[in-house]
């Protein structure tokens, strides 16, 4: 059954704590990315990954951090940099530049 | 800035109308693609259409393409209450066309 899984589902937080958000893939895909998406809004590139061990800055990096060791796996630290962490954040990946994306389910963070 | 600018920014319709919802860019593409979100889910890839492409057709939905005015808009047929999701338009950036920039979206409810 392949696709993207994110855990948790829902995670809270305290502010000045530091947040890792999983995201892994089994479609064997080369670039990933993470979005950060606000009630009502579309979704903001935070960062994305073209292959192992390499990843870009998107629109939004600031007081984010991201990996990429493993194909499979994208992990975000949203920061206590983050002025204001809760959102919800999705994951994605694609097989190809400017195509189709596959979605995870996506993680809703609250920071308080 | 953002490529893709959705009108209108919420529809609401009785099951069994149409839908039709717009998106205009601003510069170039490459293709435009459209994708489904369900209240609190990650979203879901429904069709890409090339530059070249005039219409393109799955299922109930039918997508058309004006390069010359910069828009593109998206027909759900026979709309079923199912259908309720908000719907956004995607391009790829120009600069890194691994990015995908997403317009803000249209909120559709369709009553039953």
């Amino acid at each position: 059954d392949g696709g993207i899984t994110q855990s948790p589902k829902y995670l809270f937080r305290k502010e000045g704590q530091n947040v890792t958000l999983s995201c892994e893939q089994n479609l064997n895909h080369d670039a990933m990315y993470w979005y950060r998406q606000d009630p009502g809004q579309g979704l903001r590139l935070i960062y994305y990954s073209q292959i192992v061990n390499d990843f870009q800055k998107g629109d939004i990096a600031e007081g984010y951090s991201v990996s990429r060791e493993k194909k499979e796996s994208f992990p975000l630290t949203v920061t206590s940099a983050q002025k204001n962490p809760t959102a919800f954040y999705l994951c994605a990946s694609s097989v190809s530049r400017g195509g189709e994306q596959y979605f995870g389910p996506g993680t809703r963070l609250t920071v308080t | 800035s953002q490529q893709g600018e959705e009108d209108p920014q919420a529809l609401s319709i009785q099951e069994g109308e149409n839908a039709t919802m717009n998106c205009s860019y601003k510069t170039s593409i490459n293709n435009l693609q459209w994708y489904r979100q369900n209240s609190g889910r990650g979203l879901v890839h429904l069709i890409l259409i090339r530059s070249n492409e005039r219409e393109k057709h799955s299922g109930r939905l039918r997508v058309t393409l004006d390069t010359s005015k910069k828009s593109s808009s998206l027909l759900i047929t026979a709309s079923r209450a199912a259908d309720t999701a908000s719907y956004f338009c995607a391009t790829p950036d120009l600069d890194s066309s691994y990015k995908l920039i997403f317009g803000s979206g249209t909120r559709l409810l369709v009553r039953p």
